[in-house]
C-alpha cells in the first residue's frame, strides 16, 4: 500500500529565517506530486506540482519555491519566511481524479 | 468567484440529528470527490463520483452527483461526533493542466455530543 511521509510535523521559524519542508512517497512510482497550504482550516491553496523529477508547476508567485530531486521526494523551501507563510502546509501525491495527503505540517512564522 | 461553492460554511449540531452539505458550481464536471478532514490532519478521500444522478453510500454518508454534473450533496445520517470535520469537494480542471484538482473551501461540522 502506498503511504506519505512529511516532516516536521511543526515548526516555529522567526520572519526571514529559511525553511526546507519534506515530502515522502512509498509504495507507488512515478507519482504526481503536490503542494498545498490551508490557512485557518479552511481551502487547500495549491501551491506546487510535479509530474516528474525535476519538473515543477508553480500556481500562485511567493516566495517559495519547491524541487523534486527523486522520484518520490517533494521538498518545500524558502530562502526567506514572510508572515503571511504562516499556515498548514500539505502534501499530497495522486492521478488526475483523487489525491491522497500526507499528515501535514504546521507551520507559524513570528 | 469560485469554481466550486460550497455551503453552509459553519455547521453545528447535536448527535443523532441527521444534516446534508452542498457543493454547487456552474460549470460541468466529469466526476467529483468528497474529502473529510479531521483537524490537524490531511483531508482523507471518502468517495468519487462519476456518473449524473449517481447516489452513493458510505455507512452513514450518502453522496449524490447531480443529473446535470454541476453539483453534490452529502448526507449524514444520525450525526456521530466522530463526523466532527471539514468537509471538502474537489474537481480535476477542465481546462489547462489536467493534474491539478480544485477545493471547494469546505464545509466545517460540528457534532456535540
Amino acid at each position: 500500500s502506498q503511504t506519505i511521509h512529511q516532516w516536521p510535523a511543526t515548526l516555529v521559524q522567526p520572519v526571514g529565517s529559511p525553511l526546507s519542508l519534506e515530502c515522502t512517497v512509498e509504495g507507488t512510482s512515478n507519482p504526481n506530486l503536490y503542494w498545498y497550504r490551508q490557512a485557518a482550516g479552511r481551502g487547500l491553496q495549491l501551491l506546487f506540482y510535479s509530474v516528474g523529477i525535476g519538473q515543477i508547476s508553480s500556481e500562485v508567485p511567493q516566495n517559495l519555491s519547491a524541487s523534486r530531486p527523486q522520484d518520490r521526494q517533494f521538498i518545500l523551501s524558502s530562502k526567506k519566511l514572510l508572515l503571511s507563510d504562516s499556515g498548514f502546509y500539505l502534501c499530497a501525491w495522486g492521478s488526475m481524479d483523487t489525491q491522497y495527503f500526507g499528515p501535514g505540517t504546521r507551520l507559524t512564522v513570528l | 468567484t469560485q469554481l466550486l461553492e460550497q455551503s453552509p460554511q459553519f455547521l453545528s449540531i447535536q448527535e443523532g440529528e441527521n444534516l446534508t452539505v452542498y457543493c454547487n458550481s456552474s460549470s460541468v464536471f466529469s466526476s467529483l470527490q468528497w474529502y473529510r478532514q479531521e483537524p490537524g490532519e490531511g483531508p482523507v478521500l471518502l468517495v468519487t463520483v462519476v456518473t449524473g444522478g449517481e447516489v452513493k453510500k458510505l455507512k452513514r454518508l450518502t453522496f449524490q452527483f447531480g443529473d446535470a454534473r454541476k453539483d453534490s450533496s452529502l448526507h449524514i445520517t444520525a450525526a456521530q461526533p466522530g463526523d466532527t470535520g471539514l468537509y471538502l469537494c474537489a474537481v480535476r480542471n477542465s481546462g489547462g493542466s489536467n493534474y491539478k484538482l480544485t477545493f471547494g473551501k469546505g464545509t466545517l461540522l460540528t457534532v456535540n455530543p
